[in-house]
């Protein structure tokens, strides 16, 4: 049972966008402006893609972008790719020791 | 360009220590604004944060509490890595294994991973 919840699978077609929600509690989402995302292609290394909930690293697509109201995080996907098929995973700062909590995964399905 | 490049064994027999190291490149384990970590994922469990270590004028480590007691993170700086030992393994640590760098500009922000290691516990 992770920490954070995502819905377990989303999909869209090419040149749609989707936006995937990312639900905590006051003590980690709600709490702090520090919400990743992050895409994970098969076999491959979660890739930062969003941090401190809506800001981009450098070399990522502006076609990605975050949000957040109360404690619940979202990150949208606009124009949606075939390249954009994948899992992301939603991860926050938390009060608890634990430090870093992670969502459970969503994965996308690009029709 | 930062790398981190992950060797250890991909099999460990239950109750012994799961050993991992995390070689880095165009960074320092001795930054003074870098935490370097340790997460796995696993379909069970997902992801999860297991500990870091991170240097600022002394060395300091962070542990998630449900590994606290097993877990030991070592900084090596003549070799610029750092490695992972998780003691008295179960069948429930077999996960794949990364590590991380957090740069310091925020909290829990992991710009660069390690390839990941499979690690099987399993007699």
């Amino acid at each position: 049972q992770s920490a954070l919840t995502q819905p377990a699978s989303m999909s869209g077609s090419p040149g749609q966008s989707i936006t995937i929600s990312c639900t905590g509690t006051s003590s980690d989402v709600g709490g702090y402006n520090y919400v990743s995302w992050y895409q994970q292609h098969p076999g491959k290394a979660p890739e930062l893609m969003i941090y401190d909930v809506n800001n981009r690293p450098s070399g990522v697509s502006n076609r990605f972008s975050g949000s957040k109201s109360g404690n619940t995080a979202s990150l949208t996907i606009s124009g949606l790719q075939t390249e954009d098929e994948a899992d992301y995973y939603c991860s926050s700062y938390t009060s608890s020791s634990t430090l870093v909590v992670f969502g459970g995964g969503t994965k996308v399905t690009v029709l | 360009q930062v790398q981190l490049q992950q060797s250890g064994p991909g099999l460990v027999k239950p109750s012994q220590t799961l050993s991992l190291t995390c070689a880095i490149s165009g960074d320092s384990v001795s930054s003074n604004t870098a935490a370097w970590n340790w997460i796995r994922q696993s379909p069970s469990r997902g992801l999860e944060w297991l500990g870091r270590t991170y240097y600022r004028a002394k060395w300091y480590n962070d542990f998630a509490p449900s590994v606290k007691s097993r877990i030991t993170i070592s900084p090596d700086t003549s070799k610029n890595q750092f490695s992972l030992q998780l003691n008295s393994v179960t069948p429930e640590d077999t996960a794949v294994y990364y590590c991380a760098r957090d740069d310091g500009r925020s909290i829990g922000v992991f710009d660069y991973w390690g390839q990941g290691t499979l690690v099987t516990v399993s007699s």
